[in-house]
């Protein structure tokens, strides 16, 4: 069964602060692929980065960097410097091996981060 | 280019009432899927389209949901006499390929309302 977890309900930090946002997951899969989303006030999720089970390398974006431990289950994202546009809830999402057919996304129950101007 | 859209955004129905809700993907995406997302909470899998078939609905939460995609572009999922524990925001993904390593491009949401 697939199950991401991520802890962290509310977040709130001041502006220019640096920030990271846990997941947790759990897989049976051997190949698999773990994603960030984005969902801010108006609803619509944004894609912000895919990484696959066998790629542990870390990744970084502009403000943002992922790090990826396989040998503690873990995908964390990390927000530097943010700012007050970064508010939203962020999403952590599991997807596995193609079993079903459907490779549907699992999701944890999100991390809603308030920035501070 | 144009990305996933929904329509209704919002909807209040009477408990009881059917209503259809309509996912218009990306063009020439491959993959549909719906996802419920109750407040508060990470979205929950519905139902998978690739093309115009149906390949997993085991999501639906119960034979009063249906959803079709006949022509492989445009999808409906339909409620049949809707229940209050059926508000929800309803989302439609798309995704260009079929497989798990395709992201997928999320619409705005229906926002469905039962009174």
């Amino acid at each position: 069964a697939q199950k991401v977890t991520q802890a962290q309900t509310e977040i709130s930090v001041v502006e220019k602060e640096d920030v990271t946002l846990d997941c947790v997951y759990e897989t049976r899969d051997t190949t698999y692929y773990l994603f960030w989303y984005k969902q801010p006030p108006s609803g619509e999720l944004v894609f912000l980065i895919r990484r696959n089970s066998f790629d542990e390398q870390n990744e970084i974006s502009g403000r943002y960097s992922w790090n990826f431990q396989k040998s503690t289950s873990s995908f964390n994202f990390t927000i530097t410097a943010s700012q007050v546009v970064d508010s939203a809830v962020y999403f952590c999402a599991l997807s596995g091996a193609d079993q079903t057919g459907a490779n549907n996304l699992f999701f944890g129950t999100g991390t809603r981060l308030t920035v501070i101007p | 280019g144009a990305g996933v859209s929904q329509s209704p955004r919002y909807k209040v129905a009477k408990r009881g009432q059917d209503v259809a809700l309509r996912c218009d993907p990306i063009s020439g995406h491959v993959s549909l899927f719906w996802y419920q997302q109750a407040l508060g909470q990470g979205p929950e899998f519905l139902t998978y389209f690739q093309n115009e078939a149906q390949l997993d609905k085991s999501g639906l939460p119960s034979d009063r949901f249906f959803a079709e995609r006949p022509e492989g572009s445009v999808s409906t999922l339909k409620i049949q006499r809707t229940q209050q524990e059926d508000s929800a925001v309803y989302l439609c993904a798309s995704s260009l390929h079929r497989g798990p390593s395709y992201e997928q491009y999320f619409g705005p949401g229906t926002r469905l309302t039962v009174t």
